[in-house]
């Protein structure tokens, strides 16, 4: 099974700063990797597929980079809809989800 | 527009048995790989099981392995999940989901509650 590791747990950031959030598989996954949005009692949101390719209505401040084990999500200017649990997951082999970040205002 | 309709769920006793359906409508069913996705109060997404478009391939996480069995109904544009043998850690909301089997999760369904439990 590929395991995910999302860090950090949680990100405190004020609105119009930039979020950096780290995904690491541990084992390669190519390019097959997505992202998504949570927000409270809601169903999540898929913001990016393709470790890069963002959704369309998807706002271009989410921007989604790396390949094989090492990913990052960047939004680079908080809005206060953007304040939500984040999560990676792989689709190179089956499905698996990272832990999710938590960003919240800061 | 694509929608994913979940039902079934309720609370049910350890052992139980329950089945919940996914009721697609928006796009040609067919083609699509389908997913259970579920969320325990509290935690995070834990990937259940995916079938695929053809219907003949399938797979399940370890934790629900030998317990749950998804299928799908084409003529009916419906995704289900028979789970068996309910534990207390199966509490928790089931997504469906578009995609899965080495794709990425598309659209979502609004989820339905399993709640195990004595």
């Amino acid at each position: 099974e590929i395991v995910m590791t999302q860090s950090p747990a949680t990100l405190s950031v004020s609105p119009g700063e930039r979020a950096t959030l780290s995904c690491r598989a541990s084992q390669s996954v190519s390019s097959n990797l997505a992202w998504y949005q949570q927000k409270p009692g809601r169903a999540p949101r898929l913001l990016i597929y393709g470790a890069a390719t963002r959704v369309t209505g998807i706002p271009a401040r989410f921007s989604g980079s790396g390949s094989g084990t090492e990913f990052t999500l960047t939004i680079s200017s908080l809005q206060s809809e953007d304040f939500a649990i984040y999560y990676c997951q792989q689709y190179n082999n089956w499905a698996t989800f990272g832990q999710g970040t938590k960003v919240e205002i800061k | 527009e694509v929608q994913l309709l979940e039902s079934g769920g309720g609370l049910v006793q350890p052992g139980g048995s329950l089945r919940l359906s996914c009721a697609a409508s928006g796009f040609i069913f067919n083609n699509y790989a389908l997913s259970w996705v579920r969320q325990a109060p509290g935690k995070g997404l834990e990937w259940v099981s995916s079938i695929r478009a053809g219907s003949d391939s399938t797979n399940y996480a370890d934790s629900v392995k030998g317990r749950f069995t998804i299928s799908r109904d084409n003529s009916k544009s419906t995704l289900y999940m028979q789970m068996d043998n309910l534990i207390a850690d199966d509490t928790a909301v089931y997504y469906c989901a578009t995609g899965g089997g080495n794709d990425n999760f598309d659209v979502w369904g609004q989820g339905t509650m399993v709640t195990v439990s004595s």
